[in-house]
């Protein structure tokens, strides 16, 4: 079957830089994508890495590397405002996008 | 452009009761995806509909249900409410056939059901 395992929670001060891991286990590797969900709010999407390496969008970097079926998101300089949950996301078997359970981020100032 | 908007934002139902919630996607998606957030378990992937076909179907009983009309408007209803279903459903399109292809979906800010 097809899971991805990401911490529940992180905490980190504002400013600093914070890593999410994420492991996967899918048959049939298409990418995998991260998203941001405030509280109260829609998940957006920020990043989809197809192809190994390190991808940079401004504060925020995903990192894929398919040998060791693994990912994390970077975030850097962090703001009081990247208090949220991210979630990792591949390809399942039928089609459909298959999330992780979430990890929650607190940032303090 | 809008973006994708689901009705209604909230609501109470008893069990026993069906519901139906609907969701208008991004105009020109064609594709549109269901979830069930509950805390703790993450996004549960519900079904997908593209081209009024549904095209995948996640591990929900029967009494979960969709439909897509012509216009890639989608409805889904859930029938004899239980108080496991309450939970935050999570609408999303995309203009591809799926929208996992590219990994980006475009969520909407869901409907939150409480069944008491």
């Amino acid at each position: 079957g097809q899971s991805l395992e990401q911490p529940s929670e992180v905490t980190a001060v504002e400013g600093a830089i914070v890593q999410i891991n994420c492991t996967y286990q899918t048959s049939g590797f298409y990418g995998l994508s991260w998203y941001q969900q405030h509280d109260g709010g829609a998940p957006t999407f920020l990043s989809y890495n197809a192809l190994d390496g390190l991808e940079e969008t401004g504060r925020f970097s995903s990192f894929l590397s398919r040998s060791d079926s693994y990912g994390y998101l970077l975030l850097q300089e962090l703001q009081m405002k990247d208090s949220a949950s991210y979630f990792c996301a591949v390809k399942g078997s039928q089609g459909n996008l298959i999330f992780g359970k979430g990890t929650k981020l607190s940032v303090k100032p | 452009k809008a973006g994708v908007t689901q009705t209604p934002r909230y609501l109470i139902k008893t069990r026993g009761q069906q519901v139906t919630l609907s969701c208008s996607p991004i105009s020109g998606h064609r594709s549109v995806s269901w979830y069930q957030q509950t805390p703790g378990q993450g996004l549960q992937f519900l079904f997908e509909y593209f081209s009024e076909t549904q095209r995948n179907k996640g591990n929900f009983p029967g009494r979960f249900s969709g439909r897509q009309f012509s216009n890639s408007r989608s409805e889904m209803n859930v029938s004899t409410l239980e108080l496991g279903d309450s939970a935050l459903y999570l609408c999303a399109s995309s203009f591809r056939e799926t929208g996992a292809d590219t990994g980006e979906l475009f969520f909407g800010e869901g409907s939150r059901l409480t069944v008491l």
